[in-house]
């Protein structure tokens, strides 16, 4: 059963510490992103990876980290540093990078910084 | 860099009705996607429009990109309740291999029964 999977699907974390979000897809796609979603706002990038070992910033990396050794997995690492990491985070892949590709969307992760 | 408005933010419709969501970008853009979003859930690729004043149907949805590939429009006639969700559009610019996307901050469609 081919898809994109994230967890944990809800993660609470006290303020201060790091916290890594799994993102794992089979489907065998060259690119990953990261996005955030907030309450009444769209999805914001904050990472995305189009091939093994490289990954650019989005339009809000500040506070937010990632890595891409395996091309089935990207986590995200959300710093001490993001002033305000709760949100819904979502992960997507798609073939290849590049306009022309549809993303597909894990069923998210839920963080609440207490 | 690359803005990309939504409108309206908010719908609620009698089932039945009709139902509008429009896409503006501050750029040329290459083309535009389409996602669909329901409560609780993840986004949920619908079409890809890439030609100058192209129209595609699925079933009760219609979608339009512009002539000047500034704008698209997502239209559904008679609204079921099935339709309940946030519907963003997500546009490409520039280096169509650059990798990344804007979306919109999407339209949330209520519709009463």
């Amino acid at each position: 059963d081919g898809g994109i999977t994230q967890s944990p699907k809800y993660l609470f974390r006290k303020e201060g510490q790091n916290v890594t979000l799994s993102c794992e897809q089979n489907l065998n796609h060259d690119a990953m992103y990261w996005y955030r979603q907030d309450p009444g706002q769209g999805l914001r990038l904050i990472y995305y990876s189009q091939i093994v070992n490289d990954f650019q910033k989005g339009d809000i990396a500040e506070g937010y980290s990632v890595s891409r050794e395996k091309k089935e997995s990207f986590p995200l690492t959300v710093t001490s540093a993001q002033k305000n990491p709760t949100a819904f985070y979502l992960c997507a892949s798609s073939k290849a990078g590049g306009s022309y590709n549809e993303q597909f969307f894990g069923p998210g992760t839920r963080l609440t910084v207490l | 860099g690359q803005q990309v408005m939504q409108i309206p933010q908010y719908q609620h419709v009698q089932e039945g009705e009709d139902f509008t969501t429009y896409c503006n970008s501050s750029t040329t853009l290459s083309n535009i996607q389409w996602y669909k979003q329901r409560p609780g859930g993840h986004p949920v690729f619908l079409i890809q429009l890439v030609k100058s004043g192209e129209v595609k149907k699925q079933k009760r949805l219609t979608f339009q990109f512009g002539e000047a590939k500034k704008n698209s429009s997502l239209h559904i006639t008679a609204t079921q309740t099935t339709d309940v969700g946030t519907y963003f559009c997500a546009g490409w610019s520039g280096n169509t291999n650059a990798g990344k996307s804007t979306f919109g901050d999407g339209t949330t469609l209520t519709v009463k029964p």
